[in-house]
């Protein structure tokens, strides 16, 4: 157990909604990522927090945006869906950000 | 800029055979370097870490990796493979403060 909780694990909607996915990080930890992983893209990062601040952007749509919260906790809100959008969303954490990250268990995104 | 390649999406060793899954960098400051490990339906787990030090670093699960500056590499090894070792395995490193950027992955099949 990584210490670093997302839920929900599975999430089935269909195209043109909006979801949210939520990630507690591990005790301590200041910093967040999300992740996407999918089969062609592989794992491509999103989107970085630290303590509250947006430090960093990655490959992240803007139909995609994401929040950390005073207590720490993070999430990605995800809208307008598409068939495309269909992956394994991750989150990590880490105290500092030059240290290792470690993961949660993902949410499987199925968009119908 | 930083980015990581695999070289090779699948590798199948016999059961008791060497593993080696190998990783380059490419970074314009020395990077950290690490293997993660993701068994079917979860997360990734971290296997060791290259931060500064030692070049030979050593990980969970009897593996190991060295860091090579000349050759820019961090390959993985591990001298005898095990069934329980079936997995997908994924390189990855920053630079400095940046966030973790992955290689695309590599899956191995131990053979009975």
């Amino acid at each position: 157990d990584s210490g670093v909780t997302q839920t929900p694990k599975h999430l089935i909607t269909a195209t043109g909604q909006r979801v949210t996915l939520r990630c507690s990080p591990r005790s301590g930890d200041l910093s967040v990522y999300w992740y996407q992983q999918s089969l062609d893209q592989g794992l491509q990062f999103l989107i970085q927090y630290y303590n509250g601040e947006e430090r960093a952007k990655g490959n992240i749509l803007e139909r995609f945006s994401a929040q950390q919260f005073p207590d720490l906790h993070s999430e990605l809100n995800l809208s307008s869906l598409e068939l495309g959008d269909s992956a394994l969303y991750f989150c990590a954490s880490s105290y500092q950000g030059d240290t290792e990250a470690f993961f949660g268990q993902g949410t499987r995104l199925t968009v119908v | 800029a930083q980015s990581v390649t695999q070289l090779g999406s699948h590798v199948s060793v016999s059961e008791g055979a060497l593993v080696l899954l190998r990783c380059n960098y490419s970074s314009s400051v020395p990077p950290y370097l690490f293997w993660y490990v993701q068994y079917p339906n979860q997360g990734l787990q971290l296997l060791l870490k290259y931060t500064t030090g030692a070049t030979l670093v050593k990980g969970i699960n009897g593996f190991e990796a060295e860091f090579k500056k000349s050759e820019t590499s961090f390959h993985l090894t591990k001298p005898s493979a095990h069934m329980s070792d079936a997995a997908e395995y994924f390189c990855a490193g920053r630079a400095g403060n940046t966030p973790l950027v992955f290689g695309k992955g590599t899956r191995l099949s131990v053979i009975a």
